[in-house]
């Protein structure tokens, strides 16, 4: 079945710099990559999304890119701030089911 | 409410008890998931409903039993469970089941003494 592999487990960066986080996928059938941000305490948000035919996506300061070649693709947050230390999960999905095979997530520290 | 609710938002509960997770969505969707989550495993997907019908069940042991009455709302029943069954249970919703923004609920926090 589909597995996808997060990295890194956790990052830590300071306030202002950038930060990436890469996933990689088994089925080469995936065609739906959400990511997924979770607070401390909170329930899970989708931040971004992107679909299998498209290569890259931007929102503000988060973008995600897709290489569906090597099957791997990646988050992208810059300028962090403090609010965006949460542990972030990315996921993949294929066809109609509806079944999402997430990462084992990263924990995301922002350091003023 | 708005969104997804869950209750209870904890429980504890012997290994003999049976009791049951509730979820509800209030956003007009047609999906509804059931995932585990625990502190050394990324989110687990336990199963899917679209239009009320089980569409997926992912090898989960028979002793968590779900029921969709209809597209709001959403059960996990659970008997007999073991102490590696605790966990944060939850809920989720989409506008239909395929590549849709899945809406998670609070959670239930469950521990199984």
């Amino acid at each position: 079945g589909e597995n996808v592999e997060q990295h890194p487990s956790t990052l830590s960066v300071q306030e202002g710099d950038s930060a990436v986080i890469k996933c990689t996928y088994s089925d080469s059938a995936s065609n739906y990559f959400p990511w997924y941000k979770q607070e401390l305490g909170k329930r899970p948000q989708l931040i971004i999304d992107i679909r299998s035919n498209v290569g890259e996506k931007k929102d503000q300061r988060i973008a995600v890119t897709l290489n569906k070649t090597a099957k791997h693709f990646s988050l992208h947050i810059t300028e962090t701030q403090p609010e965006d230390s949460a542990v972030y999960f990315c996921a993949a999905s294929t066809g109609n089911t509806g079944k999402l095979i997430f990462g084992q997530g990263t924990t995301l520290q922002v350091k003023p | 409410e708005t969104g997804v609710t869950q209750t209870p938002r904890h429980l504890v509960m012997g290994m003999t008890n049976k009791k049951s997770l509730k979820c509800e969505q209030h956003l007009g969707h047609n999906a509804m998931y059931w995932y585990k989550q625990s502190a050394k495993k990324p989110l687990e997907l336990m199963f899917v409903y679209n239009f009320k019908e089980q569409t997926e069940n992912n090898s989960v042991p028979s002793r968590f039993s779900p029921e969709c009455p209809n597209s709001s709302h959403l059960f996990l029943h659970l008997h007999t469970l073991q102490p590696e069954d605790s966990a944060l249970y939850l809920c989720a919703s989409s506008q239909s089941s395929g590549a849709y923004e899945q809406y998670f609920g609070p959670g239930t926090r469950l521990t199984v003494t």
